[in-house]
């Protein structure tokens, strides 16, 4: 089946600095891909929705200044987060959508779990 | 507005016994129903999907799903449960237009020997 990576699998930031996570489909293109975070026990909140070339798209009570993403080719979108706080702490999981609406797949990276000291 | 609710925040069964993990969404149309796995520190993966067609849907590692439309639900079953089932389980839903995926909360599966 396709495959989604995400890089770094696990990253530790002193706050206010800034970090990026990269998302890639390594066997496929992907014209749509998402950003959620999960909190402990908790589940996927969207964050944002990027397509190829274009600006993402946010979801309500997202700061789109403080989670910066780019999507600039059809295997690769990346989350910055800026001048990160110990309240950016969190598993960031990315996914991939090809296909469309009622054949399509949606994949899922492994996550960054993301430690702001 | 669209939502899925897993009333279960978590369940422990016996290994080989039976499960059932239940699921209700709210939406207004013919839902399009996803059950994906979350092993710790994994990404999800999707164990069925139901778009149309037989409400019975089969999935990867002996898992099914039946959607009744009657009681708004999407239930998740297997036969018997093995250890390596331990794991979380979302239940979501498309929303309107097809865009976003809608999660529910999450239901965590313990299995004991």
């Amino acid at each position: 089946g396709a495959v989604v990576s995400q890089h770094p699998s696990r990253v530790i930031c002193k706050s206010g600095t800034s970090v990026k996570i990269e998302c890639r489909s390594l066997d496929f293109q992907a014209t749509t891909m998402f950003w959620y975070r999960q909190f402990p026990k908790q589940s996927l909140m969207l964050m944002a929705t990027s397509n190829e070339g274009s600006k993402a798209t946010y979801e309500q009570g997202v700061e789109k200044d403080k989670f910066l993403i780019n999507h600039a080719s059809l295997t690769l979108s990346t989350l910055t987060v800026t001048s990160a706080h110990p309240e950016d702490s969190s598993f960031y999981i990315c996914s991939a959508r090809v296909g469309s609406l009622g054949a399509y797949e949606q994949y899922f990276g492994p996550g960054t779990r993301l430690t702001v000291t | 507005a669209q939502s899925v609710t897993q009333p279960d925040i978590h369940i422990t069964v016996s290994e080989g016994a039976s499960l059932e993990l239940r699921c209700n969404y709210s939406y207004g149309a013919t839902p399009y129903l996803f059950w994906y796995v979350q092993s710790p520190g994994q990404g999800l993966q999707l164990l069925l999907k139901y778009f149309s067609g037989d409400t019975l849907v089969q999935g990867i590692k002996g898992f099914e799903a039946e959607f009744k439309r009657s009681q708004s639900s999407f239930n998740l079953r297997k036969p018997s449960v093995h250890w390596s089932d331990a794991a979380e389980y979302f239940c979501a839903v498309l929303n309107t237009g097809g865009f976003k995926t809608i999660f529910g909360a999450g239901t965590r599966l313990f299995v004991k020997a």
